[in-house]
C-alpha cells in the first residue's frame, strides 16, 4: 500500500528565516507529486507539481521553491519566510502512467510565521 | 483559470437528515470532478469522483454533475457527527493532463446529534 509522509507536522518560524518542508511517498514508483497551500480560511492553491525527478513546474508564485531530488521525495523551501507564508501545506501524489486525476494527500504541515 | 464556488459556506444538519452541498464552476473544460473531506488540521480524504453527467454514488455520498449548468453537488445520506468537516469540491481540466487542480473554498458541515 502507498503511504505519504510529510514533515514536520508543525513549525513556528520567524520572518526572514529559511524553511524546508518535506514529503516522501512509499510504495509507488514514479508518482506525480504536488504541493498545495491553504491559508487559514482560504482556498487550497496548487503551488508546484512534478512528473519526474529533477523536474518541477511552478503554478503559483509565492516566493517559494520546490525540488524533487529523488523519485519518492518532494521538498518545499524558501531562503526567507514572509508573514504571508503562514498556513497549511499539503503534499499530494497521483499515479503517473494511469492518471485519472485522483489526488492522494498527506496529513499536512502547519506553518506559523511570526 | 477555472474558478470554483461552493455554497453554502457553512451548513448545520441534524443527525440522519440529508445534507446537500453545491459547487459551481466557471467553464466547461473540466471533465474530472471530485469531492473531498477535510477534518480540522488534517489532509484531504476523497469521497466520490464523477466524470460524466449524471449521478455517482459511493456509500452514503452521492455526487450529481451537470456540466451544461456548470454545477456539481454532493448529497450525504444519514449524516453522522463524525461527518462534521469541511467539504471541498475539486476539478481538473483534461487539457492540462490532469496536472492542474482547482478547489473550492469549502463548505463547513456540522452534524448535531
Amino acid at each position: 500500500a502507498q503511504t505519504i509522509h510529510q514533515w514536520p507536522v508543525a513549525e513556528i518560524k520567524a520572518v526572514g528565516s529559511p524553511l524546508s518542508l518535506g514529503c516522501t511517498i512509499k510504495g509507488k514508483s514514479s508518482p506525480n507529486l504536488y504541493w498545495y497551500w491553504q491559508a487559514t480560511g482560504g482556498t487550497l492553491q496548487q503551488l508546484f507539481y512534478s512528473i519526474t525527478v529533477g523536474q518541477v513546474e511552478s503554478v503559483v508564485q509565492l516566493n517559494l521553491s520546490a525540488s524533487r531530488p529523488k523519485d519518492d521525495q518532494f521538498i518545499l523551501s524558501t531562503e526567507k519566510l514572509l508573514l504571508s507564508h503562514s498556513g497549511f501545506y499539503l503534499c499530494a501524489w497521483s499515479p503517473h502512467r494511469v492518471n485519472t486525476g485522483q489526488l492522494y494527500f498527506g496529513e499536512g504541515s502547519k506553518l506559523t510565521v511570526l | 483559470q477555472q474558478k470554483v464556488q461552493q455554497s453554502p459556506e457553512s451548513l448545520t444538519v441534524s443527525e440522519g437528515a440529508m445534507a446537500s452541498l453545491n459547487c459551481t464552476f466557471s467553464d466547461g473544460t473540466s471533465d474530472n470532478f471530485r469531492w473531498y473531506r477535510q477534518h480540522s488540521g488534517k489532509g484531504l480524504e476523497v469521497l466520490v469522483s464523477i466524470f460524466s453527467d449524471g449521478e455517482k454514488e459511493e456509500g452514503r455520498f452521492t455526487a450529481h454533475l451537470n456540466r451544461a449548468s456548470l454545477h456539481v453537488s454532493l448529497h450525504i445520506r444519514e449524516p453522522q457527527p463524525s461527518d462534521s468537516a469541511v467539504y471541498l469540491c475539486a476539478m481538473s481540466p483534461s487539457n492540462t493532463g490532469y496536472q492542474n487542480f482547482y478547489f473550492g473554498k469549502g463548505t463547513s458541515l456540522t452534524v448535531i446529534p
